[in-house]
C-alpha cells in the first residue's frame, strides 16, 4: 500500500460524459501527479501540482483539467470524453524531487 | 522537449538467465528513476541514480548512470518468474519522462 489512495477504482461512461477522478496524497506530501496509461502504452505524464498549484504541465489536452485542493487532495477532470479516452490513470505523490508514489489508479471505459 | 527512450519493448526469458534494459535521454539528466509495474498494478519505485557512472545494486538487480547522464541501465541476473512486469526508467530534468518501458516475461 503506497498511502495514495484513487476513486472510483473503475468508471464506465459514455462518450460526451463529463467525470471526475479524485487522488489523495500520502500523509504530508506537497506534490500530486496525473498520469494516463493506455493499453500497451507507458506513462503519458499529464501534469503536476505543488501546494495547490500548477507546478507542470504534460501532454494534457484541453479538454482535461486538474486541480489540487487546500487539504492537498487532487482531482482530474475529463470532459467531453472519447472513445481513445479510455485508459487507466493513475495519480502519484511526493515530498519532493524523488521517488513518487504511485496510487492504485483508475480505470476509465468509455463507450 | 525531453524524451527518454527505452529498449527493448519485450523481453522474453528463460528462467536463470541475465538480461539488460536501456534508457536513454534525448537531454543530460539531474537524476534517473527506476520503477516496477507488475501485472495489474501500479508502478512502483525502485531506485533513483544521481552521480554520473553511478552503480546500484539491489539484490540481482544492478542499475547504472552514464557518465554524460543520459543513459542509464538495469541489469538482471538469474532471472525469476517474481521479476515479471514493465520496467520503467524516468528521466528527471525539471519534470519525471517515463519511457515506454521493457515488459518482462519469463519461461520457467
Amino acid at each position: 500500500d503506497s498511502g495514495v489512495t484513487q476513486t472510483p477504482k473503475h468508471l464506465i461512461t459514455a462518450t460526451g460524459q463529463r467525470v471526475t477522478l479524485r487522488c489523495s496524497p500520502r500523509s504530508g506530501d506537497l506534490s500530486v501527479y496525473w498520469y494516463q496509461q493506455s493499453l500497451d502504452q507507458g506513462l503519458q505524464f499529464l501534469i503536476q501540482y505543488y501546494n495547490g498549484e500548477e507546478r507542470a504541465k504534460g501532454n494534457i489536452l484541453e479538454r482535461f483539467s486538474a486541480q489540487q485542493f487546500p487539504d492537498l487532495h487532487s482531482e482530474l477532470n475529463l470532459s467531453s470524453l472519447e472513445l481513445g479516452d479510455s485508459a487507466l490513470y493513475f495519480c502519484a505523490s511526493s515530498g519532493g524531487y524523488n521517488e513518487q508514489f504511485f496510487g492504485p489508479g483508475t480505470r476509465l471505459t468509455v463507450l | 522537449g525531453q524524451q527518454v527512450m527505452q529498449i527493448p519493448q519485450y523481453q522474453h526469458v528463460q528462467e536463470g538467465e541475465d538480461f539488460t534494459t536501456y534508457c536513454n535521454s534525448s537531454t543530460t539528466l539531474s537524476n534517473i528513476q527506476w520503477y516496477k509495474q507488475r501485472p495489474g498494478g501500479h508502478p512502483v519505485f525502485l531506485i533513483q541514480l544521481v552521480k554520473s557512472g553511478e552503480v546500484k545494486k539491489q539484490k540481482r538487480l544492478t542499475f547504472q548512470f552514464g557518465e554524460a547522464k543520459k543513459n542509464s541501465s538495469l541489469h538482471i541476473t538469474a532471472t525469476q518468474t517474481t521479476d515479471v512486469g514493465t520496467y520503467f526508467c524516468a528521466g528527471n530534468d525539471y519534470k519525471l519522462s517515463f519511457g515506454a518501458g521493457t515488459t518482462v516475461t519469463v519461461r520457467a
